[in-house]
């Protein structure tokens, strides 16, 4: 399974942009991009997903490498209520849904 | 609200006992996964069923064991239980085996004294 390589601690200022990274340099070519955070002790929660193009849904964007060896989650406004754990995921490429989490970053918003 | 429930929230047993939980997924949903979270573990991937069979193993102890039910609920049993085993216990449901997003429920607080 390729291992991804998280900072430890990130900070933001409410309404600016988030932008955390991954390095995921030992990605296949089958394997997609997942990231999840996880709000103090409540269940994970999917954001986001991809495996060679850039993705944007409602609450952010997904900026992966031309050669995807590594990505870039972006929370474009980003508001106290983001403060969480961010985990980026490499999903195996198995016939399974399984989810590997690293340590992730510690994101906090400051007023 | 995720759509995904777990019950009980909270747990607190004594060594040696067993405990079973409950996960029910979203509806429409045929994959279950489960997940535990201590503090020095992390989140570690458990097993996952989909549609009834099992589908995939991670690092579950041979004293636990799980299964999904024909309504596609799932219990996860832990038996002869020791303090290590408190964590939180989270189960989590996606529509099938293939890649898609997991929506986790809000978890069991398992605490053995």
């Amino acid at each position: 399974d390729a291992k991804t390589t998280q900072p430890t601690s990130m900070d933001c200022a409410e309404g600016r942009a988030a932008n955390l990274p991954c390095n995921h340099s030992t990605i296949s070519g089958n394997e997609y991009v997942y990231w999840y955070r996880q709000i103090h002790s409540q269940g994970p929660q999917y954001i986001i997903h991809g495996l060679k193009n850039n993705e944007t849904n409602e609450m952010a964007s997904l900026i992966i490498t031309e050669d995807r060896k590594s990505s870039t989650l972006i929370l474009p406004h980003a508001t106290l209520r983001d403060t969480a754990v961010y985990y980026c995921i490499v999903r195996p490429p198995r016939y399974t849904d399984k989810l590997i989490f690293g340590t992730g970053t510690r994101l906090q918003v400051f007023p | 609200d995720s759509g995904v429930t777990q019950t009980p929230k909270h747990l607190i047993t004594a060594t040696g006992q067993r405990v079973t939980l409950r996960c029910s997924p979203r509806s429409g949903d045929l994959s279950v996964y489960w997940y535990q979270q201590s503090l020095d573990q992390g989140l570690q991937f458990l097993i996952q069923y989909y549609n009834g069979e099992e589908r995939a193993k991670g690092n579950i102890l041979e004293r636990f064991s799980a299964q999904q039910f024909p309504d596609l609920h799932s219990e996860l049993n832990l038996s002869s239980l020791e303090l290590g085993d408190s964590a939180l216990y989270f189960c989590a449901s996606s529509v099938g085996p293939e890649p898609r997003e997991q929506y986790f429920g809000p978890g069991t607080r398992l605490t053995v004294t």
